[in-house]
């Protein structure tokens, strides 16, 4: 059974610094990556989207890479800034089982960007 | 082309009385997915629907809750005699029809927010 731990579980930082979210997972078959941001209260915006053939995708000033044999991903985000702050949520597609239709999610790094 | 959309946002209600969400997936877009946010929790997989058909439903509980995508309208996530335990974040998902490149990725809706007092 797949399970997805994102460490820290909280993180504040000063403006301006850069940061690195990290998302841990326990079965490397995998057929896709997703890092989301939610908004408190509000829906998930997809930032990106890693292939399991890839090893990084880059957004603006985001960055997200994958090592499956190690089961670790990482959101690297660049220059942070007030509205950075939300919850990111790391989730999975398993390749196993034949229920590659299922995003397993961790529960989220909640983190402050302070002005 | 407008996103996933989810009726109502907020939803209250007491306990014992039925909760109705829906679900509109994106144009275009044959699948549809139904995940929980419970309070300090992470998003769990709940059901997945193609039209007219459950594909998977490991992840509802197995009293109470049901789940419908027909051919015409919304999909619907059904809860009958709701509990406090109930209370929590409904989102939806939705993905193209497979065989298009872009199944394997699902576009969220805002969520239903359900309280039962």
């Amino acid at each position: 059974k797949q399970e997805v731990t994102q460490i820290p579980a909280a993180l504040s930082v000063p403006e301006g610094e850069n940061l690195v979210l990290n998302c841990s997972f326990t079965d490397s078959a995998i057929y896709n990556l997703q890092w989301f941001r939610q908004d408190p209260g509000k829906g998930l915006t997809s930032l990106l989207l890693i292939q399991s053939s890839q090893r990084e995708q880059t957004s603006g000033r985001l960055n997200a890479s994958l090592d499956k044999s190690s089961g670790r991903s990482t959101l690297y985000i660049a220059a942070s800034q007030p509205g950075d702050s939300a919850t990111y949520l790391c989730a999975l597609l398993s390749n196993s089982g034949g229920s590659n239709y299922k995003l397993t999610f961790g529960k989220g790094t909640l983190l402050t960007v302070n002005p | 082309n407008a996103g996933v959309m989810q009726n109502p946002r907020h939803l209250v209600r007491r306990r014992g009385q039925e909760a109705r969400l829906r679900c509109s997936p994106m144009k275009g877009h044959s699948h549809v997915y139904w995940y929980r946010q419970l309070p300090e929790e992470g998003l769990k997989f709940m059901v997945y629907l193609q039209k007219e058909n459950i594909i998977d439903e490991s992840g509802m509980p197995k009293e109470r809750f049901s789940a419908e995508f027909p051919k015409e309208g919304p999909s619907i996530l059904r809860i009958q005699q709701v509990v406090r335990g109930d209370s929590a974040a409904y989102f939806c998902a939705s993905s193209p029809p497979i065989g298009t490149t872009r199944f394997y990725e699902q576009y969220f809706g805002p969520g239903t927010r359900l309280t039962v007092t």
